[in-house]
């Protein structure tokens, strides 16, 4: 399957601890990379590889993985943590890429 | 500073061809995959496709093969969507965003990773009649 699943929105109260996760069989043999979009904005990177973050990214922001489930994880969620939130690896083929579902992550 | 900047977008009928193009700036084009992603409105993120750093190699997504096609000029510092047939579902905003690989190994076992670490801020594309 080149299907990457992701639950379509949580909720997290100012401060708390949210995970979100990501499941697709393309996962056991790829790390996901994890994408923080703003309305009106381009996606930006958060998370890739086991648990990296690039420059610039909050270190409340972490990643894991496990099997065929990759999770992104936001803890002391903050206001402008608020976003939709989009998981990507390659498909099982190699050469392609495809996108999760996407999350929508409403901080309370 | 590292940039890209898309253009090219706008109102096209149905049916009808549109070639998007994505400036690149502040790092070393010929050195890197490119990725062209979509975005409907509303909808989520979709990959489209992506070319090699000489052009030699390119994939795209089955709902776009046979009608779009990747292409680069490296001299240009330029890579290129050229849309034929266009339909309402195209309808979209399209980025581009450089295309980063990499690989990690942990207790024995390798698995790798794939990238978009820079981002044009996306040009829309409208089909319709």
């Amino acid at each position: 399957s080149s299907e990457l699943t992701q639950d379509p929105a949580v909720s997290v109260a100012l401060g708390q601890t949210v995970r979100i996760t990501c499941q697709g069989d393309s996962l056991r043999n790829s790390y996901a990379s994890w994408y923080q979009q703003k309305p009106g904005q381009a996606p930006l990177l958060v998370i890739y590889g086991k648990n990296n973050r690039p420059s610039g990214i909050p270190d409340r922001f972490s990643g894991s993985s496990s099997g065929n489930t990759a999770s992104l994880t936001i803890t002391g969620a903050q206001a402008e943590d608020e976003a939709d939130y989009y998981c990507n690896s390659r498909d099982t083929s190699g050469n392609h890429y495809v996108f999760g579902t996407g999350t929508k992550v409403t901080v309370l | 500073e590292v940039q890209l900047v898309e253009s090219g977008g706008g109102l096209v009928q149905p049916g009808g061809s549109l070639r998007l193009s994505c400036a690149a700036s502040g790092f070393t084009f010929s050195s890197y995959w490119m990725t062209w992603v979509r975005q409907a409105p509303g909808k989520g993120l979709e990959w489209v496709g992506r070319i090699s750093p000489d052009g030699s190699e390119k994939y795209s997504v089955d709902s776009v093969k046979g009608r779009f096609t990747i292409f680069r000029d490296n001299a240009k510092h330029s890579v290129y969507l050229q849309m034929n047939s266009l339909r309402a579902e195209d309808t979209a905003v399209f980025y581009c965003a450089r295309d980063l690989g990499g690989g990690e190994c942990s207790g024995g076992s390798c698995s790798s990773w794939n990238i978009f670490d820079v981002w044009g801020q996306g040009t829309l594309v409208t089909v319709s009649s």
